[in-house]
């Protein structure tokens, strides 16, 4: 089915645990982003890409990296996690002159940090 | 900077009880306001996009409308499959695709 995906659905870390969320799309779509959703707070832009090799943060990017080295693919890394990044973490993508559908969402990951 | 302010956080509606949610932005030009649904544990689902003042688009029982200001997510004759945390975003122009700015949501409740 064409979409964004995302994995894994769950996860549960320790605290300065490392680990990548992964996402992947295959509309062929220049831009990908990764937002986070909390509790009273929205959506929240972590980092985006306009391209392959070409990123840039959002709101929040701290204590997350990002890379683009293929169209389809754009995985979040937690370097070392934290309580504080428990959150679920949504991927978006749309092409890179806008869309009339703004973003295709993926179903998220639900993150947990004890 | 690009804000979004929508209201009431929370509204609770008997089926049938029409009703309009607000969503209210100060955007640096506007390229486009967007209408998502969302449902508990899924991402959100496209509904609509305004791009000018006094556009108005449907969908069964959902109109939005847009004015320079703000925007309303109308629902009509509610049923209880309708109730959802219902978010709103603009895009502001660009000579890229700049990033969507999103409200922190309405949760809607239908009651049957």
């Amino acid at each position: 089915n064409a979409g964004v995906t995302q994995t894994p659905k769950f996860q549960v870390l320790k605290t300065g645990q490392s680990m990548t969320l992964q996402c992947a799309q295959d509309m062929n779509h220049e831009y990908m982003s990764w937002y986070r959703q909390d509790p009273g707070m929205g959506l929240r832009l972590i980092h985006y890409s306009v391209g392959a090799g070409i990123t840039d943060q959002g709101e929040v990017p701290n204590g997350y990296n990002v890379s683009r080295s293929t169209t389809e693919d754009f995985p979040l890394r937690l370097l070392s996690a934290a309580p504080s990044q428990t959150s679920v973490y949504f991927c978006a993508s749309s092409g890179l002159l806008g869309s009339n559908y703004g973003y295709t969402f993926g179903s998220g990951t639900r993150l947990t940090v004890v | 900077e690009d804000q979004v302010t929508q209201s009431p956080e929370a509204l609770r509606l008997q089926e049938g009880e029409s009703s309009s949610l607000n969503c209210s932005y100060t955007v640096s030009g506007l390229r486009g306001l967007f209408w998502y649904r969302q449902d508990p544990g899924k991402g959100p689902e496209f509904l609509f996009t305004l791009y000018s003042a006094g556009e108005e688009k449907e969908k069964e029982r959902l109109k939005a409308t847009l004015t320079k200001k703000e925007s309303f997510l109308h629902i009509t004759a509610p049923k209880p499959e309708d109730s959802a945390t219902y978010l709103c975003a603009v895009q502001a122009r660009g000579p890229r695709n700049t990033p969507l700015v999103f409200g922190k949501g309405t949760r809607l409740s239908v009651i049957a």
